[in-house]
């Protein structure tokens, strides 16, 4: 079982839509949770971290936590065709301290 | 200006050859990790980190080295033992490795012929 799983794709929405792209985790005692926007041919780039379960807003951006059933999500408002990109869930601070990430998740907006 | 460098951002090498990638940054960040990442696959944790002089392997060490003698510098090689050297090359570093979010590099992409 892998630490961090997600969707891989294609997900495609049209402009002005929201996205909604999930991830699940397999320790319990994790922590702390990230997602990260990689363009292609780019270094990934943090856009959202949360710790607490419920929601969390950021410009267009929401990063919701579920600890009890193990998943966290980022919902992209109003998704532009500049969102086109795969977003990375992370997962850190559980009982190995190590720093997981999910293959990714590829997200194509649609003019 | 804070952030990562890694240099250079191409670079060829033939097969045999030992390759060296670096990696600076200026955050004041205890920890350093080298990822790496082929085409349409996820990160793979090749070496990390946690303070100066110290660093352990990761998913895939075998055919590479590192070195931490400066906190600001974590320079990776990638020896000619490493089957399938061609790849992109990622160095990230935190504050710390427990919860703590990691800042990327722009990335090395290494060809090897």
């Amino acid at each position: 079982q892998k630490e961090v799983e997600q969707n891989s794709g294609p997900l495609s929405v049209p402009e002005g839509a929201i996205a909604s792209l999930n991830c699940t985790y397999s320790d319990r005692g994790s922590q702390s949770f990230f997602w990260y926007r990689q363009y292609s041919g780019k270094s990934p780039e943090l856009i959202m971290f949360i710790y607490s379960n419920g929601d969390k807003e950021d410009g267009r951006f929401t990063a919701q936590l579920n600890k009890a059933s193990q998943y966290v999500s980022l919902l992209i408002r109003d998704s532009q065709p500049s969102d086109s990109a795969t977003y990375l869930c992370a997962v850190s601070g559980g009982s190995g301290n190590q720093f997981y990430f999910g293959t990714g998740t590829s997200l194509t907006v649609i003019p | 200006d804070g952030g990562i460098t890694q240099s250079p951002k191409y670079l060829f090498r033939k097969e045999g050859q030992n390759v060296t990638l670096s990696c600076e940054q200026n955050l004041n960040h205890d920890a350093m990790y080298w990822y790496r990442q082929d085409p349409g696959q996820g990160l793979r944790l090749i070496y990390y980190s946690q303070i100066v002089n110290d660093f352990q392997k990761g998913d895939i060490a075998e055919g590479y080295s590192v070195s931490r003698e400066k906190k600001e510098s974590f320079p990776l090689t990638v020896t000619s033992a490493q089957k399938n050297p061609t790849a992109f090359y990622l160095c990230a570093s935190s504050l710390g490795t427990s919860g703590y979010e990691q800042y990327f590099g722009p990335g090395t992409r290494l060809t090897v012929t």
